[in-house]
């Protein structure tokens, strides 16, 4: 099956810092997901992706669709407290649908104050 | 506001006793609800697909005789874990698939089989 690599794995920085986080795939992928998850709660989304070169911001997050389809970033800048969480890249291979998600294994975000 | 919900969020039972897990669409009539499993540190890993009216569709290496799956109405499906055994000790997320063709995760039920 699909395997989303996911990098970096953790990651420590100080609060007001940028961060960039991406994921890749041998696969290509028709729809990219990123998700943030904080601890004891399900995943929440953060970004949606649909064509390939699409960049999307969400306040101060912004993700991008690689224009080969098989890689996403996701930045975030001037980072705060509230960010920690674990943040999950997710793709789908299924046309329209997101039925079919893959998960990354994850980059877990501490922000230092 | 939440588009999906969960219940319990939270459940400890013994060995070999059977837990329900429930998972409820709250903004959207959904066909198709997915389970998800995950152990701590690691990512989702899909259980199975929960189909309205149908029967589920287990993704390979899940048991469905372990793990049972009720879609009964457009806003509810139902896992129930029978015959529990410490290594099914989890965290169990359900979702919907809406909107813009995205997922939206529920809040997750912690099961501990003890």
């Amino acid at each position: 099956g699909q395997q989303l690599n996911q990098s970096p794995q953790s990651m420590f920085i100080q609060e007001g810092e940028d961060v960039s986080m991406n994921c890749t795939s041998s696969s290509i992928f028709n729809t990219w997901l990123w998700y943030k998850q904080e601890p004891g709660e399900g995943p929440v989304l953060l970004i949606a992706l649909y064509k390939a070169g699409e960049l999307t911001s969400n306040g101060r997050l912004t993700a991008q669709f690689g224009i080969t389809r098989k890689d996403s970033f996701l930045n975030i800048s001037a980072s705060i407290p509230s960010d920690v969480g674990i943040y999950f890249c997710a793709g789908d291979t299924s046309s329209g649908s997101a039925r079919q998600l893959t998960f990354g294994s994850g980059t877990q975000l501490t922000v230092l104050p | 506001g939440a588009v999906v919900s969960q219940h319990p969020s939270r459940v400890i039972c013994k060995s070999g006793t059977s837990v329900k897990i429930e998972c409820r669409s709250l903004d959207f009539q959904a066909t198709t609800m997915f389970w998800y499993r995950q152990f701590p540190k690691q990512s989702l890993m899909l259980m199975a697909t929960s189909n309205e009216g149908s029967k589920a569709t287990y993704e390979q290496g899940v048991e469905k005789d372990k793990f049972l799956i009720n879609h009964a109405s457009l806003t509810l499906s139902t896992l129930t874990v029978t015959s529990a055994h410490p290594e099914d000790s989890s965290f169990y997320i359900c979702s919907v698939v809406a909107g813009a063709d995205t997922q939206y995760f529920g809040p997750g039920t912690r099961l501990t089989v003890l």
